[in-house]
């Protein structure tokens, strides 16, 4: 299958700061990516539709001016947690595919705000 | 937008028996259904797939069927084995936009040797 790679695997960082996660894909190229959101024992909730050159796509109850994200090339989507907050802690994962259908996912960045 | 529903939560059998979980979604232009598989602390891997053509996809000891009329798929993995033991989920890429997947709940495995 497809590479997706993410950096960093595991963040820990103070109250108030923010952390930028990226999201490459390595052997094909992803005008979309995918971010996802995973609390222990539960579900990919998925946060937004990253889109290449253009805005992205956020659902519903996602905050925006929260999780900024960027898509400025056909490899890489960055995810910027700003002003983290405990609350925030969470194993976030980005998702892209080479084609219409199947998606590939990267090995996630667990975040702990202390 | 899509919903999609799995059964049951968790599921312990013996190694060597069988293994299915079930997935229901509710919109019915739903056209591409994946099972991903979670190991603790690693990212989910693709495992199988099926389009809404075809009925039926079988890879070694893992199937996947698919029922349009009723709206439900289901994975089946025979002969399991301790190795099998992750969290699968199920997926349907729903008619709202490129690629986007709705998971379902996820189903925790255990196979006991």
């Amino acid at each position: 299958g497809a590479v997706v790679s993410q950096h960093p695997s595991r963040v820990i960082c103070k109250s108030g700061t923010s952390v930028k996660i990226e999201c490459r894909s390595l052997d094909f190229q992803a005008t979309t990516m995918f971010w996802y959101r995973q609390f222990p024992k539960q579900s990919l909730m998925l946060m937004a539709t990253s889109n290449e050159g253009s805005k992205a796509t956020y659902e519903q109850g996602v905050e925006k001016d929260k999780f900024l994200i960027n898509h400025a090339s056909l490899t890489l989507s960055t995810l910027t947690v700003t002003s983290a907050h405990p609350e925030d802690s969470s194993f976030y994962i980005c998702s892209a595919g080479p084609e219409d259908t199947k998606l590939f996912f990267g090995s996630g960045t667990q975040l702990s705000v202390l | 937008g899509e919903n999609v529903e799995q059964h049951p939560s968790t599921l312990s059998v013996q190694e060597g028996d069988s293994a299915v979980i079930k997935c229901t979604y509710s919109d019915s232009a739903s056209n591409y259904f994946p099972w991903y598989k979670q190991e603790l602390g690693k990212r989910p891997q693709l495992i199988i797939d099926i389009r809404s053509n075809v009925g039926e996809k079988k890879d070694q000891r893992i199937a996947v069927t698919l029922n349009k009329t009723a709206k439900h798929f289901s994975l089946h993995i025979t002969e399991t084995q301790p190795e099998d033991s992750a969290v699968y989920f199920c997926a349907a890429r729903g008619n709202t936009g490129f690629q986007k997947l709705v998971f379902g709940t996820g189903t925790r495995l255990l196979v006991s040797p």
